[in-house]
């Protein structure tokens, strides 16, 4: 089974401060997506990685960064959270394609106050 | 452009009722893969089905079932006798090699099963 994990499952933070979520995936996944859920707009792609040490913006990323040091670990970082980027964090592996099935962590519901 | 669009944002459904959750997509890519979601009340989207644009052979697992039309440009999603654990959202999602591998999410269906 494939098992993607993050940190928190709910988080507070204050405006301004540094925010770190974290991804784990166990299934040695090459690829790695971090998506952020609001009612109304959906699923919106922040960011993806395709590989170790490589990123790409998704459709989103003003006002985050990310970290992938590790094949199996995707962070996300909120330099400094604003109480827009409140909201659901969503993080995903797939396999090896693009196009292959993505399989997507519990979320973390963030609030930034 | 591609698109994904669920038109029916609520559906209510009383326990054992068939309901069937509507999907119509957009693309021009002649290669593609259609998915399935669901969204439970605690948040994590799970997988349920893929398809890819060659296979049109619809698909059952058990009370749920998929048909997959590409003259309709659709891949709608049949859950037969209904259960109270079915209530979730629903998302329909397209991929193709020519988005680079970003799913295409339709906004949802959100689906109450009562008992």
């Amino acid at each position: 089974d494939v098992k993607v994990t993050q940190s928190s499952r709910y988080l507070v933070k204050r405006t301004g401060e540094k925010v770190f979520l974290e991804c784990v995936q166990d299934m040695d996944h090459e690829n790695m997506f971090w998506y952020r859920q609001d009612p109304g707009l959906g699923l919106r792609l922040i960011y993806f990685s395709y590989d170790v040490k490589m990123k790409e913006k998704g459709d989103i990323p003003e006002g985050y960064s990310v970290s992938r040091e590790k094949k199996e670990r995707f962070s996300l970082i909120l330099e400094s959270a604003s109480t827009n980027q409140t909201s659901m964090y969503l993080c995903a592996s797939s396999p090896d394609r693009a196009i292959d099935t993505q399989y997507f962590g519990p979320g973390t519901r963030l609030t930034v106050l | 452009a591609q698109k994904v669009t669920q038109a029916q944002t609520e559906i209510s459904v009383v326990e054992k009722e068939d309901v069937t959750l509507d999907c119509v997509y957009e693309t021009r890519d002649t290669t593609y893969y259609l998915f399935w979601y669901k969204q439970p009340p605690s948040g994590e989207l799970v997988f349920l089905i893929r398809r890819n644009s060659f296979d049109e052979q619809n698909e059952i697992s058990g009370r749920y079932s998929w048909n997959f039309q590409k003259s309709t440009s659709s891949f709608n999603f049949t859950i037969t006798a209904s259960q109270v654990v079915d209530s979730a959202v629903y998302f329909c999602a397209l991929i193709t090699y020519n988005q680079g591998g970003k799913l295409i999410f339709g906004q949802g269906t959100e689906l109450s099963v009562k008992p």
